[in-house]
């Protein structure tokens, strides 16, 4: 079983709509989590941190849930340049789990 | 610039050539991460180093791979006899290491040095 699961998409939504995407991640001891944002033929680029009490970050919201073992990403009014591939990043024990990401494409 | 820098940026190469990148981390972080990242998935960790330090190696990082940090500052990825299966993205990230007892970090990513073997 894989460390990290992301749904690949892709999410195709229109401007102005509300997305969410699920990452699942399989060993209970992880200590950390993020949101890292990669454009196409670009390095990822941290997006946020994921806190267990849950964070906001304009449109962006992040939400950790322990007991099923899943982090979540909540974009509001999405723009244009929403559109990437998210990816969900777990650490364990100093090493840095990535999913294989969710693309999101925003249409006019 | 005071980012993670990486060289060269693109390397095309024969199947059994060696290639050498390199890596130039953000000055003051004492970790450097490389990762291998192919089209339609995540990084895949291959090793870090804290200063000059191996501390991890994954399964993945063959025999034909090696990766140094001698003076716990820049970083070299050498892979020896490239096989086409080697093609991919290959990224550097550098972070300042958890705060005592926190077990959180954050990574930042380099631009990646893309290898093609023909």
């Amino acid at each position: 079983r894989k460390e990290v699961e992301q749904d690949p998409g892709p999410f195709n939504v229109p401007e102005g709509a509300t997305v969410a995407f699920n990452c699942t991640y399989s060993n209970s001891a992880s200590q950390s989590f993020f949101w890292y944002r990669q454009d196409c033929r670009k390095e990822p680029k941290l997006l946020m941190s994921v806190y267990s009490s849950g964070n906001e970050d304009g449109r962006f919201t992040a939400q950790l849930n322990r007991a099923s073992q899943y982090i979540s990403l909540l974009i509001r009014d999405s723009k244009l340049s929403d559109s990437a591939t998210y990816l969900c990043v777990v650490i364990n024990f100093n090493k840095f789990y990535f999913g294989s990401g969710t693309k999101l494409n925003v249409k006019p | 610039d005071t980012g993670v820098s990486q060289d060269p940026r693109h390397k095309i190469t024969k199947r059994g050539q060696n290639v050498t990148f390199r890596c130039d981390p953000i000055s003051e972080h004492n970790r450097l991460y490389w990762y291998r990242q192919t089209l339609g998935q995540g990084p895949e960790f291959l090793t870090y180093f804290q200063n000059e330090a191996q501390l991890e190696k994954s399964r993945l990082l063959s025999d034909r791979f090696s990766a140094e940090r001698p003076k716990g500052s820049f970083s070299t990825l050498e892979i020896q006899r490239t096989e086409q299966g080697d093609s991919a993205m290959y990224l550097c990230a550098s972070s300042l290491g958890p705060p005592q007892g926190s077990g959180t970090d954050t990574q930042y990513f380099g631009p990646g040095t893309r290898l093609t073997v023909l």
